[in-house]
């Protein structure tokens, strides 16, 4: 089976830097991803981490080590519509399965 | 190309009744998942089908099922609804391919009375 944790919620200031950690313990890995939510809305993919190391897309980042069972999403500089439910999500192994367990989400409030 | 499309997007139905949800997934994606959102469990792997055929399932009763058809549209059922049942009901679809990332849709919000 799969656990995976990060924080509830987190507040940060418009034109910071933010990191939203997530650690797992699986039985089986094969990626591990990052989703946004806004509040009514589906959730919108945001990065892909199969490998150790750091993923750049722009002004977000997601860092991977799996001997640590650990992640993080970095968000730089804020801006409001980054206000949002961040969900971690990790890919089972099993062979040909697309099956993502997440976690409960953190929710994350950017001030001015 | 159109994104993924859910119907209907709310429902109100009442205890012991069944319902049935529709999912159309991005043209050419033959991977299709569900999944149930609830504030307390967060986001939960109902089933998976790729090509007609589960692929996987959750840890969800029978009352809950699905099928997808040949042009990979999919629906899920739930029988003898249970007020435990009220939730977010998203479904993602893929091209199923391992790293291709999942689309979700807008949901069907399920609210058992």
């Amino acid at each position: 089976g799969q656990n995976i944790d990060q924080p509830t919620e987190m507040t940060a200031t418009e034109g910071a830097i933010v990191q939203i950690n997530c650690t797992y313990q699986t039985s089986g890995f094969n990626g591990l991803f990052w989703y946004q939510q806004h509040a009514g809305e589906a959730p919108t993919f945001l990065s892909y981490n199969v490998l150790d190391g750091l993923e750049e897309k722009g002004r977000f980042s997601s860092f991977l080590s799996r001997s640590k069972g650990y992640s993080y999403l970095l968000l730089k500089e804020l801006q409001m519509k980054d206000s949002a439910s961040y969900l971690c999500a990790v890919r089972d192994s099993g062979a040909g399965s697309y099956q993502l367990t997440f976690g409960k989400g953190t929710k994350l409030s950017v001030i001015p | 190309k159109a994104g993924v499309t859910q119907t209907p997007r709310y429902l109100i139905k009442t205890r012991g009744q069944q319902v049935t949800l529709s999912c159309s997934p991005i043209s050419g994606h033959r991977s299709v998942s569900w999944y149930q959102q609830t504030p307390g469990q967060g986001l939960q792997f109902l089933f998976e089908y790729f090509s007609e055929t589960q692929r996987n399932k959750g840890n969800f009763p029978g009352r809950f099922s699905g099928r997808q058809f040949s042009n990979s549209r999919s629906e899920m059922n739930v029988s003898t609804l249970e007020l435990g049942d009220s939730a977010l009901y998203l479904c993602a679809s893929s091209a199923g391919r391992v790293g291709y990332e999942q689309y979700f849709g807008p949901g069907t919000r399920l609210t058992v009375t």
